[in-house]
């Protein structure tokens, strides 16, 4: 696709229930990052997958958080048991290139959850 | 210290004003350095990549200072679309190709 997809934009989940996000990332790119932003923050690393493999998910924040990319495209980010703390937008963001060096992220628009 | 710390501001200039904002970061063995823009409930998007001394574009100059480890962004002739957060962005220690954020500066361009 023409950018990074992110879905669903909004949820409100209540406390305890299980939600799950998805990310589309731009077709081609072979790495794909989770980041956390809480309000007034700057985003937090969670995960990140080079293709279907997950090389990195020092930032997930508890075993609730569970992150897959099966097929190396699309990308699911899972909350179980979902907590207050846990509110946050949720963004993806892809690059084109893996390995070593730093490369440029372009972000989907987030997935903005609110747990009651 | 954290590994990218930012003023938070707000940075309150007039249209036309020049604003600077510094960025310092921990790892000294970073090589590449990133300024992104966030809108208000947008999400970032790439402003600048600074690989060396330095880059241009128009009115924005990013500067980096391997030696004191911080890295500027200069606004010159500030617009009233410049008003967003700009955040700070490093390669994570040992982090390969992940990148840290900076908490973001606030700036507020006025008529």
């Amino acid at each position: 696709g023409a950018g990074v997809s992110q879905s669903p934009r909004y949820k409100v989940a209540k406390r305890g229930q299980d939600v799950a996000l998805r990310c589309d990332p731009i077709s081609g790119h072979v790495s794909l990052f989770w980041y956390q932003q809480a309000l007034g923050q700057g985003p937090e690393f969670l995960t990140y997958f080079q293709n279907e493999a997950q090389l990195d998910k020092s930032g997930l924040p508890s075993d609730r958080f569970f992150a897959e990319r099966p097929e190396g495209s699309v990308s699911t980010l899972k909350i179980q048991r979902t907590q207050q703390e846990d509110s946050a937008v949720y963004l993806c963001a892809s690059s084109l290139v893996g390995g070593s060096g730093a490369n440029v992220l372009t972000f989907g628009a987030g997935s903005r959850l609110t747990v009651l | 210290r954290k590994e990218v710390e930012q003023d938070p501001g707000p940075f309150n200039v007039p249209e036309g004003a020049t604003v600077a904002f510094n960025c310092t970061y921990s790892n000294s063995a970073s090589q590449s350095f990133f300024w992104y823009r966030q809108d208000c409930r947008k999400e970032p998007k790439l402003l600048m990549s600074v690989y060396s001394s330095g880059n241009e574009d128009g009115r924005f100059t990013a500067q980096l200072n391997r030696a004191s480890q911080y890295i500027s962004l200069l606004i010159r002739d500030s617009k009233l679309s410049d008003s967003a957060t700009y955040l700070c962005v490093v390669p994570i220690r040992g982090g390969g190709n992940k990148l840290t954020f900076g908490t973001g500066t606030q700036l507020k361009v006025e008529l």
